[in-house]
């Protein structure tokens, strides 16, 4: 079965530090890999997906994630954060082939930003 | 403009009365679908939809009932709302095939029940 861990459910960090925020999955074989993150008060939005091909996508606001296969890690990163960046993290999976489509879902990632 | 957009965006509801949260979406996406986020348990899907018409049990369908009329409109049907059902419920779409499933989501709707 698939599951999507985040070890870390609250991460602090300064304005203008680095981050990175830690994604494992469990799946037989690749499967289709989200960040997406959640504002106050809002629904989720995608920050970037991995498909296939280069295992470094980039995504909105400076985002990066890089797909480790031989860790089953999809860990998030961005080189200098925000105070706008604090929201809340969700790691997703998905089968790529089968109809139901749907995404399992991490239990997600606090970030807070410290000016 | 949001194209996916759910009704009410807050409801406070009695234990064992009826609950109808909306959704509709103007993606043109076959896909749509109802997760159910609390605290401590991330996102967990109730029910979803590939079709008008028809529906599939998720993870957690149990006390939950799923209608899809059309392809823009998917609700979520609480016949008998229970205290362990407050929680914000979340609506999405997606179009399905190779190199996609991304979820575009709506707003939440916060459930409280009394």
């Amino acid at each position: 079965a698939q599951s999507v861990t985040q070890p870390d459910a609250r991460v602090t960090v300064s304005e203008g530090a680095s981050l990175q925020l830690r994604c494992k999955y469990s799946y037989s074989g690749t499967p289709y890999l989200f960040w997406y993150v959640q504002y106050p008060r809002q629904g989720l939005q995608l920050l970037l997906k991995y498909y296939s091909g280069d295992p470094v996508v980039q995504g909105v606001n400076g985002f990066e994630a890089e797909f480790i296969k031989s860790n089953s890690s999809f860990h998030l990163r961005k080189a200098s954060v925000h105070w706008s960046d604090s929201a809340v993290y969700f790691c997703a999976v998905r089968a790529p082939t089968g109809n139901t489509g749907k995404l399992i879902f991490g239990l997600g990632t606090t970030l807070q930003v410290q000016p | 403009e949001a194209a996916v957009t759910q009704s009410p965006r807050s409801k406070v509801a009695v234990t064992g009365g009826k609950v109808t949260l909306s959704c509709h979406q103007t993606n043109n996406h076959d896909y749509m679908y109802w997760y159910r986020q609390d605290t401590g348990h991330g996102l967990r899907l109730i029910h979803y939809s590939y079709v008008a018409d028809s529906t599939e049990k998720g993870d957690i369908p149990d006390g939950y009932k799923a209608s899809r009329p059309s392809q823009e409109n998917f609700s979520l049907i609480l016949e008998l709302a229970s205290l362990s059902q407050t929680a914000v419920y979340f609506c999405a779409s997606s179009v399905q095939g190779a190199n996609t499933g991304q979820l575009y989501f709506g707003e939440g709707s916060k459930l409280t029940v009394l």
